[in-house]
């Protein structure tokens, strides 16, 4: 039982790149959560997901893309890399509402 | 307008002395309130949760208490440990939203031996 795992766990990507970020659970949780974390900030919500097939924009949207074609796997695309996108990323997958999140490893991106 | 925040950007305690966190959130609807844990290099984990119906949860040396009218939450951590140095994140959500949380900035903790 692996719980969230993510990959690559580090990318160094030249602008105007792009890439897609793979976020995996086997928990079975209905609902996941891509994040980033910058210095000294908490967590900012990309995009969520709450089940299969569906996808919505969180509080900082903007330069990515996301899927959940299947359950088990949210995936984070970057169409094209801008500096400012240079960050840690986190997966997280919840069972229901008002459930605890569970955390990926964490995605180091650079982008220069 | 940063509806969780966590005005301590950083806390020292000795081992062994009582580590007290705190956050302050602005949005009434939050009703279940949620504490991570972060190490360098690791995704945050479960901490500790408290649902609005109470005003004190208890696990371990862990204790969150809610202060509702104040809108106010606290993490007590007794004795502290140098284990317990870490990054902690409060979390609140509303119960709707798709179970959305909304994070403070973390304190990082600093449990000097």
């Amino acid at each position: 039982n692996a719980g969230v795992t993510q990959t690559p766990k580090f990318r160094v990507l030249k602008t105007g790149q792009s890439m897609t970020l793979l976020c995996a659970q086997d928990m079975n949780h209905e609902y996941m959560y891509w994040y980033r974390q910058d210095p000294g900030m908490g967590l900012r919500l990309i995009h969520y997901s709450v089940g299969e097939g569906t996808t919505a924009k969180g509080e900082v949207p903007d330069g990515y893309n996301v899927s959940r074609l299947k359950k088990q796997n949210f995936l984070l695309g970057l169409e094209s890399a801008a500096p400012s996108q240079t960050s840690v990323y986190f997966c997280a997958a919840q069972r229901g509402p008002q459930e605890t999140q569970y955390f990926g490893p964490g995605t180091r991106l650079l982008v220069l | 307008d940063q509806q969780v925040k966590q005005n301590s950007p950083s806390l020292s305690v000795q081992e062994g002395r009582i580590s007290i966190l705190n956050c302050d959130y602005t949005n009434s609807m939050f009703d279940y309130f949620l504490w991570y844990k972060k190490y360098p290099a690791e995704g945050p984990t479960f901490l500790i949760s408290i649902s609005s119906i109470k005003d004190k949860n208890e696990d371990g040396r862990f204790t969150v208490f809610l202060n509702k009218s104040a809108k106010h939450l606290s993490l007590h951590i007794v004795p502290s440990q140098p284990g317990d140095s870490a990054v902690y994140f409060c979390a609140a959500s509303d119960g709707t939203n798709a179970g959305k949380s909304t994070f403070g900035d973390g304190t990082t903790l600093t449990v000097k031996p």
